[in-house]
């Protein structure tokens, strides 16, 4: 059974800091995993999406790469703003094409 | 291409009544998946079709909760006999099996709350 863990729970950080969220699962045989913004209250957007055969992607400020044998994925956010202040989630979809999300890593900027 | 869009965006309802949501997943898209998620936790998924067929359900779908997605378009999710358990997000997704990435788009969700 996929079991998907987020570290840390909850992050709070000066404005303009470098920082990396880790997120791990238990099974390797995935067709992609990705990541997830979550404002209090409302949906999910959309951050990045790695497929298994990629090691990484990237968009502006943000970087996740993938290492599927260690069950690993990192998302590094450069130059952390006010407006990054969110919840973000990993989610990780194998089996029958549903997605384990983790519990998500909470971050908080300050300015 | 609108995006998943779910409605409503809110419900408030009162514990042992009976609500219904619905979704109108990205038109071209064949999976519409529903997920669910109470506070400080991430979603869990709860069922997902293909076209009209209910492939999956979650143990989390006791026999309160029915989907439905008629002729494979919008799905409506109905809870019968509402318990305080059940207030939470209830997100829609949907994807389509010719995108190799199999990506998921999430609608903005359905906050139930349950008094």
């Amino acid at each position: 059974k996929q079991e998907v863990t987020q570290i840390p729970a909850a992050l709070s950080v000066p404005e303009g800091e470098n920082l990396v969220l880790n997120c791990s699962f238990t099974d390797s045989a995935i067709y992609n995993l990705q990541w997830f913004r979550q404002d209090p209250g409302k949906g999910l957007t959309s951050l990045l999406l790695i497929q298994s055969s990629q090691r990484e992607q990237t968009s502006g400020r943000l970087n996740a790469s993938l290492d599927k044998s260690s069950g690993r994925s990192t998302l590094y956010i450069a130059a952390s703003q006010p407006g990054d202040s969110a919840t973000y989630l990993c989610a990780v979809m194998s089996g029958t094409y549903k997605y384990i999300f983790g519990t998500g890593t909470r971050l908080k900027v300050l300015a | 291409d609108t995006g998943v869009s779910q409605d409503p965006r809110h419900k408030i309802t009162k514990r042992g009544q009976n609500v219904t949501f619905r979704c109108d997943p990205i038109s071209e898209h064949n999976r519409l998946y529903w997920y669910r998620q109470t506070l400080g936790q991430g979603p869990e998924f709860l069922t997902y079709f293909q076209n009209e067929a209910q492939l999956e359900k979650s143990r989390l779908l006791s026999d309160r909760f029915s989907a439905e997605r008629p002729k494979g378009s919008f799905s409506t999710l109905e809870i019968q006999r509402t318990e305080q358990g059940d207030s939470a997000m209830y997100l829609c997704a949907s994807s389509s099996t010719s995108r190799e990435s199999y990506e998921q788009y999430f609608g903005p969700g359905t906050r139930l709350t349950v008094t």
